[in-house]
């Protein structure tokens, strides 16, 4: 069966990055891609971007895109997120989820989640 | 960059409902929409993709339809396990999501 297995809960200060990994098993790693999605706290789904996990090729949200960078691992069939400059307001719950392109990008199995606390 | 604009924000509803929620696209997706239900302390789980074809495991009781800016998601039948947050996500660049309908009992 289909998991993505995140790393656990991070507290970080402001101006610190991040690093979160998403473990995938179950299926062939490379013929799909890993997106980002984050939470915070009591508010809705934020697309981050994705990254093929074929080719490398990244598609990041322009709020991000000067902050993040996401990569994959194929020998461990695994995938990162960095975000640098974290603030206050990075504070969140941060999902991996895997990326189907049977019709544009579709988000059909995802992660745990892992909770990222910015705070000094 | 596409907006997209989920109505109600929130809903109170009764087992046995049949329930609608709206999500509208600032422009033209032609039929590249996703929905995902979010149950609390829970990851968000795919119901919908491409506008109306059900993911694999989900109830009939949940619908898709619609196409160019206007969507819609149909609970036939609510269940008590329906509780949750549904979002939309235009599945056209950037993939933006909406702002979520949350599901409250009435």
């Amino acid at each position: 069966q289909v998991q993505l297995v995140q790393s656990g809960a991070e507290v970080k200060k402001p101006g610190a990055s991040v690093n979160v990994s998403c473990k995938a098993s179950g299926y062939t790693f490379s013929s799909y891609g890993i997106g980002w999605v984050r939470q915070a706290p009591g508010q809705g789904l934020e697309w981050m971007g994705w990254i093929s996990a074929y080719k490398g090729n990244t598609n990041y949200a322009q709020n991000f895109q000067d902050r993040v960078t996401m990569t994959t691992e194929k020998s461990t069939n695994t995938a990162y997120m960095e975000l640098r400059g974290l603030r206050s307001d990075d504070t969140a719950i941060f999902y991996c989820a895997r990326v189907s392109l049977v019709f544009g990008v579709i988000l059909d199995y995802w992660g745990q989640g892992t909770l990222v606390t910015v705070s000094s | 960059d596409i907006q997209m604009t989920q109505s109600p924000s929130s809903l109170s509803v009764s087992v046995g409902d049949r329930v609608t929620i709206t999500c509208r696209a600032s422009q033209s997706i032609d039929n590249y929409l996703n929905w995902y239900q979010q149950k609390p302390g829970e990851a968000p789980k795919l119901l919908i993709y491409a506008a109306s074809s059900l993911q694999s495991g989900v109830p009939s009781r949940f619908s898709g339809s619609g196409s160019g800016t206007d969507f819609t998601l149909t609970i036939s039948s609510l269940q008590p396990e329906d509780l949750a947050t549904y979002y939309c996500q235009q599945s056209y660049s950037p993939h933006t999501f909406g702002q979520g309908t949350k599901l409250e009992i009435k």
